[in-house]
């Protein structure tokens, strides 16, 4: 059975860190990209950053530079570093396995996680 | 950035009548090899998001066959045949096509 199960979500103040982990089980890990994608109270899905198997990095604009995604293939998890947290960055954090075939085709985020609550608040 | 906008932001469906959602991007989602890079989800109340849709028309496994997705140029379309009260929750559509990927806005569906 396919498993995301994120962890690390917490409540932090202002300009903090936090380290999210995304563990995965069911499938075969390296041939994944893994997503985070966010949501915030009160707003719609937001995409937050991906990393593919070969540890290619992607981030939204709202991220770079604060945040680093990362992984593991010998642990089959993925990590998310956020620094310099802000208010706006609270949100329910989702992973989530994507499938991209050689020919470039795709099957959509098809695996979601439970997610993990992040507050920024002081 | 590519921005996706959805119509209506919500909707109230009487069980066994249609729906139906529309998507527009301002650009094309047509990737290099032919397919379109447009997915739909459901993020039912107290729920992860699900994919109902991938590469635009194409149901993912497990997905109800009243479900289905249409697309032409830029305007996407995401039909219910009938509506389930099981049915329920915020709608989106993604862009799968470039980085960074942008959600809709999202449509609230619920039942009568």
């Amino acid at each position: 059975e396919v498993q995301l199960l994120e962890s690390g979500g917490g409540l932090v103040q202002p300009g903090g860190s936090l380290r999210l982990s995304c563990a995965a089980s069911g499938f075969t890990f390296p041939n994944y990209v893994i997503r985070w994608v966010r949501l915030a109270p009160g707003k719609g899905l937001e995409w937050v950053s991906a990393i593919g198997g070969g540890s290619d990095t992607k981030y939204a604009d709202s991220v770079k530079g604060r945040f680093t995604i990362s992984r593991d293939n010998s642990k089959n998890t993925v990590y998310l570093q956020m620094n310099s947290l802000r208010s706006e960055d609270t949100a329910i954090y989702y992973c989530a396995r994507v499938f991209y075939e050689t020919s470039g085709n795709y099957h959509g985020a098809d695996h979601w996680g439970q997610g993990t609550l992040v507050t920024v608040s002081s | 950035d590519i921005v996706m906008t959805q119509s209506p932001l919500s909707l109230s469906v009487t069980p066994g009548e249609p729906a139906s959602i529309s998507c527009k991007s301002s650009q094309s989602l047509l990737h290099s090899n032919g397919h379109i890079r447009l997915d739909w989800y459901l993020q039912k109340p107290g729920q992860s998001p699900q994919l109902l849709i991938y590469m635009g028309s194409n149901r993912a496994s497990g997905v109800p066959d009243r479900f289905s997705g249409s697309a032409s140029g830029t305007d996407f379309t995401l039909k219910i045949s009938r509506v389930e009260a099981e049915d329920v929750g915020v709608y989106y559509c993604m862009q799968g096509l470039q980085t960074p990927f942008t959600f809709g806005p999202g449509t609230k569906v619920d039942i009568k």
